[in-house]
């Protein structure tokens, strides 16, 4: 069983919707992660945070906005997605951004985009 | 910078065969290595870890062992069954900005009865 719950496990949307996928985690971890993976390929990171605080956005485009509420929850809003936004998106967290732990996955948010 | 190199596959073997899959890394400092599985449809799973050279990592019967010399950190099983089919990936963590994941591409492991 995965200690990092991530909905909808799937979800599909068109281009003009809004949306947001949703992370929880009850490990005490201060770190949380936002990856985009697309098929064949290793996750790619797209956010981090630390202590509820955006630490590291790599360049990601504005019709993605995470959100931290709490120690616990990350949310993703999409809004005005394109196709080849569809992927699996996958929440992790960790200890802390320094740490040398293992970060842990949840199962994903597999996004398709019409 | 820090990176990952492992064998891109597809691997094939048939069940009961010896498993490896090669990994090395380049980093500074003395990162912690990984091995994370990937199940058909799911998300990434840690099989194993090792935080410092020499350690070996072990479970589920898959074992590997952190060799700073070599810089390497290969993933064996000395048996593989059928559930073994997925996509492993082999990645590294510290030495690099903020300690982020670094991920080798993954190898598609398919194991037939």
């Amino acid at each position: 069983d995965t200690e990092v719950t991530q909905t909808p496990k799937h979800l599909v949307m068109g281009m003009t919707n809004k949306k947001s996928l949703k992370c929880e985690q009850h490990m005490g971890h201060r770190a949380m992660y936002w990856y985009k993976q697309k098929a064949k390929k290793p996750p790619e990171l797209m956010f981090v945070y630390s202590y509820e605080k955006l630490s590291i956005n790599e360049s990601v485009p504005s019709r993605f906005s995470p959100e931290c509420p709490n120690s616990s929850l990350l949310n993703l809003h999409l809004h005005a997605l394109q196709p080849e936004d569809s992927a699996l998106y996958l929440c992790a967290s960790s200890p802390g951004v320094w740490s040398n732990q293992p970060q842990h996955f949840g199962d994903g948010t597999r996004l398709s985009i019409l | 910078g820090n990176s990952v190199t492992q064998m891109e596959g597809p691997v094939t073997l048939s069940e009961e065969a010896f498993l490896t899959i090669n990994c090395t890394y380049t980093a500074t400092g003395y990162p912690s290595l990984f091995w994370y599985v990937q199940y058909p449809g799911e998300g990434l799973q840690l099989l194993l870890k090792a935080t410092k050279a020499d350690d070996k990592g072990s479970n589920k019967g898959f074992e590997a062992t952190y060799r700073k010399e070599t810089t390497s950190f290969h993933l064996e099983k000395g048996s593989v069954q059928v559930s073994d089919s997925a996509v492993y990936f082999c990645a590294l963590r510290g030495g690099g900005s903020q300690g982020n994941l670094i991920f080798g591409k993954g190898t598609k492991l398919s194991v037939k009865p």
